[in-house]
């Protein structure tokens, strides 16, 4: 059975600094991997999907990375921002499967 | 930019009540999802749906929950009885094909239900 976890579950930090989030997954038989903002109280809005034959994936100040046969996943963003302030998650899809798996998600607080 | 749109965007119930939770796809998508996210918890996968039929469902779907689509357009997820733990977020999302590395699940904004 996949699990998928992120670490940490909440990080502050100043704006203006580039931050990583990690996820990482126990079964490395996926087809791929998406990245999700969640603002409170509100829905999914996916950031980006990284295929299981890539490496990366970038979009504006956000990449993303994967490293499949390590089970591990990391959201790069750049140049923080207080906009950026929400909950990340990480979710992969396994061979086999229609079902995405979520992370239990990362809080994240940019300081103004 | 087609997007999924869910109705209610919240519902508050008896407990024992019935509630049907309405998701609109996007269009030219044939594989549809319904999640939930208790509040503070993941989000978890309840059930999949292709051509007419449920192709997956998790042992959260049990016999008080169904879904249907009623016509070329809703997808619908019922609660028969709804319990004070059914309170949640719940996501309906879509896709046009359901396995391949390019596959992404579109979700809608959700409709938070509240069990009283």
């Amino acid at each position: 059975k996949q699990e998928v976890t992120q670490i940490p579950a909440a990080l502050s930090v100043p704006e203006g600094e580039n931050l990583v989030l990690n996820c990482s997954f126990t079964d490395s038989a996926i087809y791929n991997l998406q990245w999700f903002r969640q603002d409170p109280g509100k829905g999914l809005t996916s950031l980006l999907l990284i295929q299981s034959s890539q490496r990366e994936q970038t979009s504006g100040r956000l990449n993303a990375s994967l490293d499949k046969s390590s089970g591990r996943s990391t959201l790069y963003i750049a140049a923080s921002q207080p906009g950026d302030s929400a909950t990340y998650l990480c979710a992969v899809l396994n061979f086999g499967n229609e079902k995405l798996t979520f992370g239990t998600g990362t809080r994240l607080t940019i300081i103004p | 930019e087609p997007e999924v749109t869910q109705t209610p965007s919240h519902q508050v119930t008896q407990m024992g009540q019935e509630v049907i939770l309405r998701c609109v796809p996007i269009s030219n998508h044939l594989y549809f999802y319904w999640y939930r996210q208790i509040l503070g918890q993941k989000v978890e996968f309840l059930v999949s749906f292709y051509n007419n039929e449920i192709s997956e469902k998790s042992e959260i779907f049990d016999d008080q929950f169904s879904v249907e689509r009623p016509d070329g357009s809703n997808f619908t997820l019922k609660i028969r009885s709804t319990k004070l733990e059914d309170s949640a977020m719940y996501f309906c999302a879509s896709t046009e094909r359901v396995r391949g590395p390019s596959y992404e699940q579109y979700f809608g904004p959700g409709t938070r239900l509240t069990v009283t």
